[in-house]
């Protein structure tokens, strides 16, 4: 069974700084997608970036990027210029391709301050 | 993209009474959705996976007689929350196509 791991249960960053969560999986699988949600308090889970496990090239979506380190089981996301909108729970998911059940991390939650 | 719209958002229930949650693929077919519950301050949970035309497949631990779900066409899935206690008090999400979330439900039952 796959497993998602997120070691920090909170951080905290500056606005305008950077801050990097952290999320470390298990999976035998070869084919497989990554993903980091935000939760904000109304719930909605919101789609911040993926990663398909087959590309080598790390995603990014604006002020979001991740590192993928495939052999290490790693995906980290960094939020660059951090703004207090940033401010919410994240979670790393493990989506198995070919079941297209999605394994949750524990999640992480972003303190932005002012 | 692929939208996902989850309906009611929020219900208060009585204890011993049933609830049905709405979860429908606006835009796509979703021959296979899937249904998490969430305790606050915690992670996502899958109950169960919801398969158009044929039985639900169960994560262990849930209870399929309380946790009825159907998946009668390609656009909608529903789970049922049967004789709900204080205990089933929960956010409950549905989502399909690997990452499109509903909005979730808050359900309380009293």
């Amino acid at each position: 069974a796959q497993t998602v791991t997120q070691s920090q249960p909170e951080m905290s960053v500056q606005e305008a700084e950077t801050v990097t969560l952290s999320c470390t999986y298990d999976t035998s699988e070869s084919d497989y997608y990554l993903f980091w949600y935000k939760q904000p308090p109304s719930r909605q889970m919101i789609l911040v970036i993926r990663q398909e496990a087959y590309k080598q090239q790390n995603a990014t979506e604006n002020r979001f990027s991740v590192n993928f380190q495939k052999a290490a089981k790693s995906f980290s996301l960094k939020i660059s210029d951090s703004q207090l909108g940033d401010a919410a729970m994240y979670f790393c998911a493990y989506l198995n391709t070919n079941a297209g059940k999605s394994t949750f991390g524990d999640g992480t939650t972003l303190t932005v301050k002012p | 993209g692929a939208v996902v719209s989850q309906h009611p958002s929020w219900v208060i229930c009585k204890s011993g009474t049933s609830v049905k949650i709405e979860c429908r693929s606006l835009d796509f077919q979703a021959t296979t959705m899937f249904w998490y519950r969430q305790f606050p301050k915690q992670s996502l949970m899958l109950m169960a996976t919801s398969n158009e035309g044929s039985k639900a497949t169960y994560e262990q631990g849930v209870e399929k007689d309380k946790f009825l779900i159907n998946h009668a066409s390609l656009t909608l899935s529903t789970l049922t929350v049967t004789s709900a206690h204080p205990e089933d008090s929960s956010f409950y999400i549905c989502s399909a196509a690997g990452y499109t979330f509903g909005s979730g439900t808050r359900l309380t039952v009293v």
